[in-house]
C-alpha cells in the first residue's frame, strides 16, 4: 500500500526565514502529488499540485515544490515566510490516475511563524 | 461558485447510535470523496463516489457506508457508533474525479461519540 511521510511534525521559525517541508512517498508507479494547507479555523485548501511536466511547480502565496522522481520526494519551499503562513501543511498522493480520487495524506506539519 | 457544504457542522451522539452526514459538492462536480481526520490517525480516505457509484473504498469497516444522488450530493452513514469514530469528517468534490483533479474540501462535520 502506498504511504506518505512528512519529516517534521512541528516547525517554528521567524518571519522572513526560509521554509522547507519534506515529503516522501512510497509508490513505484505514476503519481499525482499535492500540497494542501489548513489555516487555523479554515478548510483544507490546495497550495499546489504536480501531475506532469516541469518538476518545479509554483503555487499560491509564493510557495513552490520540487518533484524528484528518483528520490520519491515532493518537498515544499517558501523563500521568506510571513506570520500568516502559520498553518498545518499536508502532502498528499493520488496513485489512481484516471481510476479516481483517493488521496493518501502524510501526517501533516504544523508550522508556527513568530512575528 | 459556492464551495463544498457539509451539514451538520457538529454532532454529538452516543455509542451504538447511527449518524448520517451530508455533503453538497461544488456545482458541476461529479466526484465526491469522504475523509476522516483524527489527531492520532491523521487524514484517512473513506470512499469516493462518482455518478452515483462507489468507485473507490478505503480500509474502514462496513459500518461506514455512503451514497450519492443524481444531483451529486452525497451522504455518509455510520452505524453502531463507537467512541473511536469521534472525528472530523471531511467531504471533497472534484470535477471528474481523475487523478490530477483538484479536490475541494468542505469545512467538515465534527462528530463526537459519547
Amino acid at each position: 500500500a502506498q504511504s506518505v511521510s512528512q519529516h517534521n511534525h512541528h516547525v517554528i521559525l521567524s518571519e522572513a526565514a526560509s521554509l522547507e517541508l519534506g515529503c516522501n512517498y512510497s509508490y513505484g508507479g505514476t503519481v499525482n502529488l499535492f500540497w494542501y494547507v489548513q489555516y487555523p479555523g479554515q478548510h483544507l485548501q490546495l497550495l499546489l499540485k504536480y501531475f506532469s511536466g516541469d518538476p518545479l511547480v509554483k503555487g499560491i502565496k509564493g510557495f513552490e515544490a520540487e518533484f524528484i522522481k528518483s528520490k520519491f520526494s515532493f518537498n515544499l519551499r517558501k523563500p521568506s515566510v510571513q506570520w500568516s503562513d502559520t498553518a498545518e501543511y499536508f502532502c498528499a498522493v493520488n496513485a489512481l490516475g484516471a481510476a479516481g480520487n483517493k488521496l493518501t495524506f502524510g501526517g501533516g506539519t504544523r508550522v508556527l511563524v513568530k512575528p | 461558485k459556492a464551495g463544498v457544504t457539509q451539514t451538520p457542522r457538529y454532532l454529538i451522539k452516543t455509542r451504538g447510535q447511527q449518524v448520517t452526514l451530508s455533503c453538497s459538492p461544488i456545482s458541476g462536480h461529479r466526484s465526491v470523496s469522504w475523509y476522516q481526520q483524527t489527531p492520532g490517525q491523521g487524514l484517512q480516505f473513506l470512499f469516493e463516489y462518482f455518478s452515483e457509484t462507489q468507485r473507490n473504498k478505503g480500509n474502514f469497516p462496513g459500518r461506514f457506508s455512503g451514497r450519492q444522488f443524481s444531483n451529486s450530493r452525497s451522504e455518509m452513514n455510520v452505524s453502531t457508533l463507537e467512541l473511536g469514530d469521534s472525528a472530523l469528517y471531511l467531504c471533497a468534490s472534484s470535477l471528474l474525479g481523475a487523478g490530477a483533479d483538484t479536490q475541494y474540501f468542505g469545512p467538515g462535520t465534527r462528530l463526537t461519540v459519547l
